[in-house]
């Protein structure tokens, strides 16, 4: 099962990009990378899963680097109300995928 | 449509009690998923279901700790003989199938005091 790091927490302020890393040295290759977002008091809500080079959509974009060691969530612009815990997973849907969360980021937006 | 509910949202408990949490996925999910989630600490996987098939209990913490979908929609979570090391946050998710984009439900939080 690849092991996500990505740090811990983060800091940013209105209207800036934020970019938030996670490393999978092992990821597997039939794995994809996905990423949720969690405020307090709420279960986890989907972000983006991509598999390799750039995924985009109304939220967010990912970066999946060709050796897809890494990879990096780029939220534009954000706001104070993206402050929340952002988790990295990495696994291979179907089968026996067992979603693994780990502490996640926690980004704090300042106004 | 709705998404997926999770009742009751808070439930405290007194030591030894057995508690029942319950799960109603989104309609037509075949992949049913437990975690329990500490305080400061990311969800962790408790259990997995394809419809109404345990497919993998390996995260359940203890025997006290049961789960089922007996009609492959609605899950229990069953809690015997509660332990103050059982409150946590209990999230239930749906998805359509294995490794797809997971919906969450509110979470229950339990307290066991």
């Amino acid at each position: 099962l690849a092991k996500t790091t990505q740090p811990i927490s983060m800091d940013s302020y209105e209207g800036q990009e934020v970019n938030i890393t996670c490393s999978h040295n092992n990821i597997a290759t039939n794995d994809y990378i996905t990423w949720y977002q969690q405020f307090p008091s709420q279960g986890p809500r989907f972000i983006i899963q991509g598999y390799k080079t750039k995924v985009t959509n109304e939220v967010a974009s990912l970066f999946i680097p060709a050796d897809r060691k890494s990879s990096t969530l780029s939220l534009p612009r954000v706001s104070l109300s993206d402050t929340a815990v952002y988790y990295c997973l990495v696994g291979e849907p179907g089968g026996s995928y067992i979603p693994t969360f780990g502490r996640g980021t926690s980004l704090i937006v300042h106004p | 449509g709705a998404g997926v509910s999770q009742s009751p949202r808070y439930k405290v408990a007194k030591r030894g009690q057995d508690v029942a949490l319950r799960c109603d996925p989104i309609s037509g999910h075949v992949s049913l998923f437990w975690y329990q989630q500490a305080l400061g600490q990311g969800p962790e996987f408790l259990t997995y279901f394809q419809n109404e098939a345990q497919l993998d209990k390996s995260g359940l913490p203890s025997d006290r700790f049961f789960a089922e979908r007996p009609e492959g929609s609605v899950s229990t979570l069953k809690i015997q003989r509660t332990q103050q090391e059982d409150s946590a946050v209990y999230l239930c998710a749906s998805s359509l199938e294995s490794g797809d984009e997971q919906y969450f439900g509110p979470g229950t939080r339990l307290t066991v005091t």
